[in-house]
């Protein structure tokens, strides 16, 4: 079936550093990739989705210099937390659909990465 | 806009009793619904799927669930609760673009806690 590898599952850094989250779909085409985050004892909130090939949408609210996602191919895709504060800490999560989400694929999940910023 | 709510935040059963976890949604458009599982600190894992086709869906690990239009709701069910059974789960409803072949954005609900007591 269709994998979505996600690394770093954990990561810790210092206030005020960037840490980059990497998705990379292991055999399908992951045409889209949407990112979530989920704050504790909360729901997944959508980020941004991305297109490969094309800039990310981010969902209201979501400071786009401050969460850089990158889509330039149809294997992987980053999200780059610029500048963390301990607000960011969080759980971030990825999923991917393929062939342009043709419902006979559904979304893949990647495992979540665990982000502490202190 | 599309929507979902979960009822209860928290249910607790014995094992083997009936699990009834509650989902109802709002759609402007036909809705594909999802459950999945999420156990602790790990990614999501799809239960089970409804994509316009059967309105009894079958998951796995025995759970199942039913869209029922009429009351805007797709419950997941299991007949009988196992200990492994104990996780978040949560209910989704994804648009659909491109007329309706392809997936859009993936809302999710609270989510509920399954607690699976001896």
């Amino acid at each position: 079936g269709a994998v979505v590898s996600q690394h770093p599952s954990r990561v810790i850094c210092k206030s005020g550093t960037s840490v980059k989250i990497e998705c990379r779909s292991l055999d399908f085409q992951a045409t889209t990739m949407f990112w979530y985050r989920q704050f504790p004892k909360q729901s997944l909130m959508l980020m941004a989705t991305s297109n490969e090939g094309s800039k990310a949408t981010y969902e209201q609210g979501v400071e786009k210099d401050k969460f850089l996602i990158n889509h330039a191919s149809l294997t992987l895709s980053t999200l780059t937390v610029t500048s963390a504060h301990p607000e960011d800490s969080s759980f971030y999560i990825c999923g991917g659909t393929r062939d342009r989400g043709r419902l006979s694929y559904g979304y893949t999940f990647g495992s979540g990465t665990r982000l502490t910023v202190v | 806009a599309q929507s979902v709510t979960q009822l209860g935040s928290h249910v607790s059963v014995s094992e083997g009793a009936l699990v009834l976890l509650r989902c109802n949604y709002s759609s402007s458009v036909p809705p594909y619904l999802f459950w999945y599982v999420q156990y602790p600190n790990q990614g999501l894992q799809l239960l089970l799927k409804y994509t316009s086709a059967a309105t009894l869906v079958k998951g796995i690990n025995g759970f199942e669930a039913e869209f029922k239009k009429s009351e805007t709701s797709f419950h997941l069910t299991k007949p009988s609760a196992h200990m492994s059974d104990a996780a978040e789960y949560f209910c989704a409803v994804s648009d659909s673009v491109g007329g309706g072949t392809s997936y859009g954005k993936l809302t999710f609900g609270q989510g509920t806690i399954l607690t699976v007591h001896p």
